[in-house]
């Protein structure tokens, strides 16, 4: 499955570091997504993107500030994480008013020292 | 908010038989979409099916098909002749729409990992 990418695939970081996550979809899609999913947990939505313009923020903590420069890219900007973010970050796209199914990119497996 | 439960934390299946799993959800729309989604030890998550909730006819996708009882909230997926590679977690989702021009909001279940033994 190409039509959904994320850079890079696994991440080790310490608490005092920056880094960014890249989502690229390659489906012409409108709107992009991120998702976190850690152990024993659903995933859980993050922020969503409708033609390049934030209309979801499900209550992230400011450490993590995306970025949708255009409707094919979108970023996750991560500074001085804690620990329990550890997980599995899931970037998504989908059609809005038309097909509206999700796919999704094959994550990056984040690790915070 | 919309919830949606998987009672089925981990479930078997002889190859080439039949599974079913379970999934409820809650929700005061009419109108909405329900997904069925696998995840593979590599950790993509694949589309397997959808359901419109307006339509009654149950979705169907090769050896995939589903049970959708609006009036119950249910929506089980059941696997046919299960194959080896069937072998995933498997989550069921609930689509809400954020507005026009919002996009969607997907809420998970926790996830029913299903095993298959040759």
């Amino acid at each position: 499955e190409t039509g959904v990418t994320q850079t890079p695939r696994h991440l080790v970081m310490g608490m005092t570091n920056k880094k960014s996550l890249k989502c690229e979809q390659h489906l012409g899609h409108n709107a992009m997504y991120w998702y976190k999913q850690s152990a024993k947990k659903p995933l859980e939505l993050m922020f969503v993107y409708n033609f390049k313009e934030q209309t979801e923020n499900n209550s992230v903590p400011s450490r993590f500030s995306p970025e949708c420069p255009n409707s094919s890219h979108l970023f996750l900007h991560l500074h001085t994480l804690q620990p329990e973010d550890s997980a599995l970050y899931l970037c998504a796209s989908s059609q809005e008013g038309a097909s509206v199914t999700q796919y999704f990119g094959p994550g990056t497996r984040l690790t915070v020292l | 908010a919309q919830t949606v439960t998987q009672s089925q934390p981990e479930m078997s299946v002889q190859e080439a038989e039949t599974v079913t799993l379970s999934c409820t959800y809650d929700t005061s729309e009419s109108d909405y979409y329900l997904f069925w989604y696998k995840q593979p030890p590599s950790r993509q998550m694949i589309l397997v099916i959808r359901q419109e909730a307006y339509k009654q006819q149950n979705a169907t996708e090769n050896r995939f098909s589903v049970n959708f009882q609006k009036a119950a909230k249910s929506f089980s997926l059941k696997i046919s002749d299960s194959q080896l590679g069937d072998a995933a977690m498997y989550f069921c989702a609930y689509r809400s729409d954020l507005g026009e021009t919002s996009g969607s909001r997907l809420t998970f279940g926790e996830g029913t990992q299903l095993t298959v033994n040759p």
